[in-house]
């Protein structure tokens, strides 16, 4: 079955800097790959998703990148802000397949 | 407003006990999920159900128990087999099965054995 690892497990920047997380993926037919934001008490919301027929996606100040070579995606924060201190979730699966979930990436913003 | 509800919100028991944890939406969502949440594991699923009347086993479905007799409603149970049962539990839903799409989370029930 699919097995995601996620890294770094926790990352301090400075508001305004940018933060990237990054995921690798077991399964080669993975396909759909998305990112979900859970904020301190809260349910974890779809943030950005990407799947396997592009590189890169962007929205406003999220992006996400994908390698299917190397089979690993990224999640990148540019000029980040205190509102995005939460626990960041990468996900991968192929179609039919349940999501598999990556351990999670606590960010912190310091003002 | 249409949501996922998940309840109780936190929940006590004692070693050997059964326990339910609720789970309706109203978002007219075929699919079903319920997973884990332990520190620096991510989301585990325990079971999915894609249909009414039908359901699957995830990953660490041992010790746990589903029922899907209504589309609303997906009660989790965790049961004593469970060796390990404290945890954050979330329940989910999409608007089908086989996961392309988004994944619409409640809130969450905290369980602590005593």
């Amino acid at each position: 079955g699919e097995n995601v690892e996620q890294h770094p497990s926790t990352l301090s920047v400075q508001e305004g800097d940018s933060a990237v997380i990054k995921c690798t993926y077991s399964d080669s037919a993975s396909n759909y790959f998305p990112w979900y934001k859970q904020e301190l008490g809260k349910r974890p919301q779809l943030i950005i998703d990407i799947r396997s027929n592009v590189g890169e996606k962007k929205d406003q100040r999220i992006a996400v990148t994908l390698n299917k070579t190397a089979k690993h995606f990224s999640l990148h924060i540019t000029e980040t802000q205190p509102e995005d201190s939460a626990v960041y979730f990468c996900a991968a699966t192929a179609a039919g397949n349940m999501l598999t979930f990556g351990g999670g990436t606590r960010l912190m913003v310091k003002p | 407003d249409g949501g996922i509800t998940q309840s109780p919100k936190y929940l006590f028991r004692k070693e050997g006990q059964n326990v339910t944890l609720s789970c309706e939406q109203n978002l007219n969502h075929d699919a079903m999920y319920w997973y884990r949440q332990d520190p620096g594991q991510g989301l585990r699923l325990i079971y999915y159900s894609q249909i009414v009347n039908d359901f699957q086993k995830g990953d660490i479905a041992e010790g746990y128990s589903v029922s899907r007799e209504k589309k609303e409603s997906f009660p989790l149970t965790v049961t004593s087999a469970q060796k390990n049962p404290t945890a954050f539990y979330l329940c989910a839903s999409s608007m089908v099965g086989g996961i392309t799409g988004e994944l619409f989370f409640g809130e969450g029930s905290r369980l602590t054995v005593l």
